[in-house]
Formats: structure tokens, C-alpha cells, sequence
């Protein structure tokens, strides 16, 4: 059973089209989500942390939102240097204080065409 | 930059042989947690240490083992090789348990 589900799979964009990319997740009692950056053949790069329905996070063009069942990443007026994979993660349910282990969506690979 | 450094970048071996993957985490992180990432399943969990004692568990094959040791460095072993282990293995550290966790560069394991 699918925890986390990342759509669309990939998303090409002009420079300048803003849009948004959407993690739905099952896991109840969330203990936090997670988004991460990935270039191709690099570690994932931190991005947010949400814990909290209606909880919001920015930085620089990207901006994170949270309810009960999905997380949105917003990208406004996206640059070339924004093209990667965006990952979602979640601790799954059951998980408790000597269970940290993340569970990942597939990501979303986007795409800024100059 | 997170702070987390992984050693070796790159490992082409053969099947049947056995390496060692080393993860130094982020200063003061006591967290180590050890994934798998192969082109069509993603991010896998494999195994999580905290403060040298095994924390949690993932989808761990019994050929593959790690510690952690006093000075909070991990080492994840990869032994009787196959083909299908060829991947990318990350290792990431956090502060503490449920912490954010921080990625290391990776290493590129070649099987052939």
C-alpha cells in the first residue's frame, strides 16, 4: 500500500510558469513531512519541514503547504537552476520514538525550459 | 554542503565480493541513517543507528550489516554481491531521534 504518492511523475515548464506539485499521503498521526531537492546522481537536499495541517514554509521561489491528507509545493516564476527531482517523505504509521525511518515518495521530476 | 561525508564516491567490483561503504555525519548529529536508491524503487530505508545502537530497521538484506561506532562514524557492508545491488547508497544524519535528516553525497556501487 502506497503511503506517499508524488503527481504529476515529471512536469516541464516555461522560465516564469509557476505551479505546483502535490504529495498525498496515508499515514495517520503525522509526525512530519518532509521535502527534499535531488539533482541527478546527488544526495537529496533539504528543503521543509511541515508537522502541522495549515502550516506554511518559504524559501526563495518555493513555498510548502500542508493539510490532513496532502502537502503542495508551490514553485512562482521558476529559473532553469530549479530543474530536479522533488521529493516527499513521511515517517510511516506505527512508527513511534525508536522508529525514524523515512518513507519516500518517487518524486517529481521537474523540468524549466529557458 | 550538508556536513555529511561519504566515502567511497564510486565502487566498481565484481558479484560475489564484499565492500564497505563509510558515512562521517553531520558534527553533533548521533543519528546515522543508511538508504538505498536503485533507478526503478526509489528511496529505500535500510537502517537507522543512534548514538551506536541499532534504532530501526528497513528492507535490509541479510547479506548487507552496519554499525556505528564511538565516534558516531557508520559503516554499512555490502557482502556476497549481486548484480541488483548496483545503486546509489546515501547515508544521512540528524541531531536527534525524528530530527530532519541531512544526505550525504553518495556512493555510486557498480556490480558487475
Amino acid at each position: 500500500e502506497d503511503q506517499v504518492t508524488q503527481s504529476p511523475e515529471a512536469l516541464r515548464l516555461q522560465e516564469g510558469e509557476s505551479s505546483s506539485l502535490n504529495c498525498s499521503y496515508t499515514v495517520s498521526g503525522l509526525r512530519g513531512l518532509f521535502w527534499y531537492r535531488q539533482d541527478p546522481g546527488k544526495g537529496p537536499e533539504f528543503l521543509f519541514t511541515l508537522y502541522s495541517a495549515g502550516e506554511e514554509k518559504e524559501k526563495e521561489r518555493l513555498k510548502a503547504t500542508l493539510t490532513k491528507k496532502e502537502s503542495f509545493l508551490h514553485i512562482t516564476a521558476p529559473k532553469p537552476e530549479d530543474s530536479a527531482t522533488y521529493l516527499c517523505a513521511v515517517h510511516p504509521p506505527g512508527s513511534n520514538f525508536g522508529n525514524e525511518k523515512l518513507t519516500f515518495g518517487t518524486g517529481t521530476r521537474l523540468t524549466i525550459i529557458p | 554542503d550538508s556536513g555529511v561525508t561519504q566515502t567511497p564516491k564510486h565502487l566498481i567490483t565484481a558479484t560475489g565480493q564484499r565492500v564497505t561503504l563509510r558515512c562521517s555525519p553531520r558534527s553533533g548529529d548521533l543519528s546515522v541513517y543508511w538508504y538505498q536508491q536503485s533507478l526503478d524503487q526509489g528511496l529505500q530505508f535500510l537502517i537507522q543507528y543512534y548514538n551506536g545502537e541499532e534504532r530501526a530497521k528497513g528492507n535490509i538484506l541479510e547479506r548487507f550489516s552496519a554499525q556505528q561506532f564511538p565516534d558516531l562514524h557508520s559503516e554499512l557492508n555490502l557482502s556476497s554481491l549481486e548484480l541488483g545491488d548496483s545503486a546509489l547508497y546515501f547515508c544521512a544524519s540528524s541531531a536527534v531521534v525524528e530530527g530532519t535528516q541531512y544526505f550525504g553525497p553518495g556512493t555510486r556501487l557498480l556490480v558487475l
